[in-house]
């Protein structure tokens, strides 16, 4: 595989349910990344890792718990979401943190 | 502080018609300047970019220009093809100041046949 990978593609989940999503990249990139995607909303940054630490946390949430356990992994456990989570959940990462960036084809959620 | 302004949308356009999608920038430092697209259950793509003034990105037919003078990145093509339909996403990076990356908030784009 090549690139940045996403599983799964899509997500159903209910409110009580735990869930996590996984990003992978084979770019040999140090820098990774969760977006936030909704409908007729701009593109929001939740966290940024850097060389696995995690670098940046936008006000996000505790029911999303980011998990970096090395340069090429990315997961984002989910706990007793919300209806208005559901959104497109987007990974990316960039050689270094700030570069031109990498997306994965995101992972579809419906929170019900 | 850092941002980047694009037009707003939706935009539609008629096949084999001239695309415009304006983008200014806001910028401490000397920032890279890229353009993403996003088709239709996709994530997002690196469609061009541009690292300093002057800089002409171009991929697939479509240019944009760094123009420091004008703080300006617009997203042009001749002649725009129905597959062109997508979200474009103007993007700025700052090295100086903590390695930020800043996206604007999209452009949705319509070819009709």
């Amino acid at each position: 595989e090549t690139g940045v990978t996403q599983t799964p593609r899509h997500l159903v989940m209910g409110m009580t349910n735990k869930k996590s999503l996984k990003c992978e990249q084979h770019l040999g990139h140090n820098a990774m990344y969760w977006y936030k995607q909704s409908a007729k909303k701009p593109l929001e940054l939740m966290f940024v890792y850097n060389f696995k630490e995690q670098t940046e946390n936008n006000s996000v949430p505790s029911r999303f718990s980011p998990e970096c356990p090395n340069s090429s992994h990315l997961f984002l456990h989910l706990h007793t979401l919300q209806p208005e989570d559901s959104a497109l959940y987007l990974c990316a990462s960039s050689q270094d943190q700030g570069g031109e960036q990498y997306f994965g084809p995101g992972t579809r959620l419906t929170v019900t | 502080g850092d941002s980047v302004t694009q037009m707003e949308g939706p935009v539609t356009l008629s096949e084999e018609a001239f695309l415009t999608i304006n983008c200014t920038y806001t910028a401490t430092g000397y920032p890279s300047l890229f353009w993403y697209v996003q088709y239709p259950g996709e994530g997002l793509q690196l469609l061009l970019k541009a690292t300093k003034a002057d800089d002409k990105g171009s991929n697939k037919g479509f240019e944009a220009t760094y123009r420091k003078e004008t703080t300006s990145f617009h997203l042009e093509k001749g002649s725009v093809q129905v597959s062109d339909s997508a979200v474009y996403f103007c993007a700025l990076s700052i090295r100086a100041t903590g390695n930020q990356f800043y996206f604007g908030t999209g452009t949705s784009l319509t070819v009709i046949p």
